[in-house]
């Protein structure tokens, strides 16, 4: 049973746009929420977090918006660049996750940002 | 760089053969995570140790183990490999905040054939 669902597997962005990968969850108990982006070869990066308690938290182009009601998270990138060409995954954490920080992950979503 | 090393990067072997895959945590991290990821499949929980101890356990098959020593660093052995097993293994580690985010190693890619 998938508890955390990205159903978009890839995105074209043009250069300069808005990016905005999506992410669903199934269960309230969670409580921490992240995202996480890879290149090939390499091991996922931390990218930005947000907390139950908040509905939005931004780092320079990077704002995360949690709609917990929907339990829905979404990463918007803006601008776009064509060096935020990788794997996205967004990460669950906290409540029935069990225990720790051990963090569920999607399956991730593939954006190309294009010139 | 994360900070976080796995050894080796690359492993090939063939079914029914035990491998063991090891993992140097950022410094100061007390907590180290195994994941699995197979093809077109999100990172799968494996295990989790805190200073030495089983914290917490993911859906782990009984064929693969793992441990944390003394000075922190983990190994995942993996054993009587069969085909499915072939993926990238990650390692991660963590601070001691509750909600400290994990920092990922470059992984080990094992190919069972």
């Amino acid at each position: 049973d998938q508890q955390v669902k990205q159903n978009s597997p890839s995105l074209s962005v043009q250069e300069g746009r808005i990016s905005i990968l999506n992410c669903d969850y199934t269960n309230s108990m969670f409580d921490y929420f992240l995202w996480y982006k890879k290149y090939p070869a390499e091991g996922p990066t931390f990218l930005i977090s947000i907390s139950s308690i908040k509905d939005k938290n931004e780092d320079g182009r990077f704002t995360v918006f949690l709609n917990k009601s929907a339990k829905h998270l979404s990463l918007h990138i803006v601008p776009s660049q064509p060096g935020d060409s990788a794997v996205y995954f967004c990460a669950v954490g906290g409540g029935l996750t069990g225990g720790g920080n051990k963090l569920t992950f999607g399956t991730g979503t593939q954006l190309k940002v294009e010139l | 760089d994360s900070g976080v090393t796995q050894t080796p990067k690359h492993l090939i072997t063939a079914t029914g053969q035990r491998v063991t895959l090891r993992c140097s945590p950022r410094s100061g991290d007390l907590s180290v995570y195994w994941y699995q990821q197979s093809l077109d499949q999100g990172l799968q929980f494996l295990i989790q140790y805190y200073n030495g101890e089983e914290r917490a356990k993911g859906n782990i098959l009984e064929r693969f183990s793992a441990q944390q020593f003394p000075d922190l660093h983990s190994e995942l052995n993996l054993s009587s490999l069969e085909l499915g097993d072939s993926a990238l293994y990650f390692c991660a580690s963590s601070g001691t905040g509750a909600n400290s985010p994990l920092h990922f190693g470059n992984g080990t890619r094992l190919t069972v054939t």
